[in-house]
């Protein structure tokens, strides 16, 4: 089974400050991981992820995610916080395997930065 | 959002009403999946289809129904058996490579909100 948790449902964070928004997962194979952004009443944007490969993803408006097998985590990051990012934030996962299609979300952070 | 329309944004179902979500794409995909989304509980699948004319459940598919007669288009039914429809509902698609690949991309589109009167 495939489980992700995103320990923090709330994350404040002051413009300018670096950010971080956690996800730790659990699969039973090697793990397929995906970050997307929510804005209000809107659908999900697929920010960035990670299938194999080097650990440090980068992707879109200068988010990037680390990926630690040992800690079973892909933490999301940003050297410097815009107010604009502020958002609600999922992190997703998807064991490989013939017959997964199935992508599990995790509950979601709240990002606030904070002029 | 783009190249996935989702409509209405808006919709009110009376009770017992069978409500029909409509979920185009012109991304030529294979897959298109339905999400709910409820606070503080994330997305939950609710129904997927891979090709035409085929579908899976989800994790939570009862009191709902979905077609595939054509790639572009993968309606959603929410049914009077639903007793807790009032949701956020999305629908995305993905290229689908066929079993054993899971590292497309799902695009969504920009979601319906399901009302009950």
């Amino acid at each position: 089974a495939q489980s992700v948790a995103q320990p923090e449902d709330q994350v404040n964070v002051a413009e300018g400050n670096p950010l971080t928004v956690k996800c730790t997962y659990s699969v039973s194979g090697n793990p397929y991981l995906f970050w997307y952004v929510q804005y209000p009443n809107r659908g999900l944007q697929f920010l960035l992820k990670y299938i194999t490969g080097d650990n440090l993803v980068k992707g879109s408006y200068g988010f990037e995610a680390e990926f630690n097998k040992s800690q079973t985590s892909f933490h999301l990051k940003k050297p410097s916080a815009l107010v604009s990012d502020s958002a609600l934030y999922f992190c997703a996962v998807r064991d490989w395997g013939f017959g997964n299609e199935k992508l599990t979300f995790g509950t979601g952070t709240r990002l606030t930065i904070i002029p | 959002d783009g190249g996935i329309t989702q409509s209405p944004k808006y919709l009110f179902r009376k009770e017992g009403q069978n409500v029909t979500l409509s979920c185009e794409q012109n991304l030529n995909h294979d897959a298109m999946y339905w999400y709910r989304q409820d606070p503080g509980q994330g997305l939950r699948l609710i129904y997927y289809s891979q090709i035409v004319n085929d579908f899976q459940k989800g994790d939570i598919a009862e009191g709902y129904s979905v077609s595939r007669e054509k790639k572009e288009s993968f309606p959603l039914t929410v049914t009077s058996a639903q007793k807790n429809p009032t949701a956020f509902y999305l629908c995305a698609s993905s290229i689908d490579k066929g079993r054993g690949y899971g590292q497309e991309t799902q695009y969504f589109g920009p979601g319906t909100r399901l009302l009950v009167l």
